[in-house]
């Protein structure tokens, strides 16, 4: 069983849509927890990054992390084309030494 | 402010050669993590540096080595190439090593192993 499990799809909408992007964790010790955004062929661009368990708002975009049912999402209000992209989720515990253990990343695709 | 820079873009070796990539950091940062995403993977965790020494590997073997410079870029070197080592080579930097930075990626290498 991977640490991280995240649901590959590919994930189709149509634009304007709400989007809920999910993974859960095995691993009890993760304390921060973070989404990034990788457009095809470039590296990942860090969205979201919250500490324990909560909700962050930052715009269209909305992270929870349950810590008690082992479970982080990305809400992503008014989709929009230009999110059309593969979400990772990220997670770690303090004192990792960088070590970020990653999701496998979901495929979104938003249709105008 | 510039951000993180990997070189080369591109990179097609043979099974058996070595290879060097370069990355330097974004400005004020002093720790660089190198990662390896598998087509359609997520990234994994090779090694950071932090002031010129290793602070943490992941499950890599011993081929897979690095070095950080006073300035603080580095570079990932892999020696014996396999055909599995094909993927996209990633670079991140952070302002300091403890865990629970920020980590900002370059948009990396891909290296072809034939």
């Amino acid at each position: 069983q991977k640490e991280v499990e995240q649901d590959p799809g590919p994930l189709s909408v149509p634009e304007g849509a709400i989007v809920s992007l999910n993974c859960t964790y095995s691993n009890s010790a993760f304390q921060y927890f973070m989404w990034y955004r990788q457009y095809s062929r470039k590296g990942p661009e860090l969205l979201m990054y919250t500490y324990s368990s909560g909700n962050k708002e930052d715009g269209r975009f909305t992270a929870q992390v349950d810590k008690s049912s082992k479970y982080i999402s990305l809400f992503i209000r008014d989709s929009q084309p230009s999110d059309s992209a593969t979400y990772l989720c990220a997670m770690t515990s303090y004192n990792q030494g960088g070590k970020l253990i990653f999701g496998q990343g979901t495929e979104l695709s938003v249709k105008p | 402010e510039t951000g993180v820079t990997q070189s080369p873009t591109h990179l097609i070796k043979t099974r058996g050669q070595q290879v060097t990539l370069r990355c330097s950091s974004q400005s004020g940062h002093n720790t660089v993590s190198w990662y390896q995403q598998a087509l359609g993977q997520g990234p994994q965790f090779i090694f950071q540096y932090y002031r010129e020494e290793e602070n943490g590997r992941g499950n890599f073997p011993p081929r897979f080595s690095g070095l950080q410079f006073p300035n603080y870029s580095s570079e990932l070197n892999v020696n014996a190439l396999e055909l599995d080592d094909s993927a996209l080579y990633l670079c991140a930097s952070s302002i300091d090593r403890g865990g629970n930075e920020k980590l900002f990626f370059g948009s990396g290498t891909q290296l072809s192993v034939l």
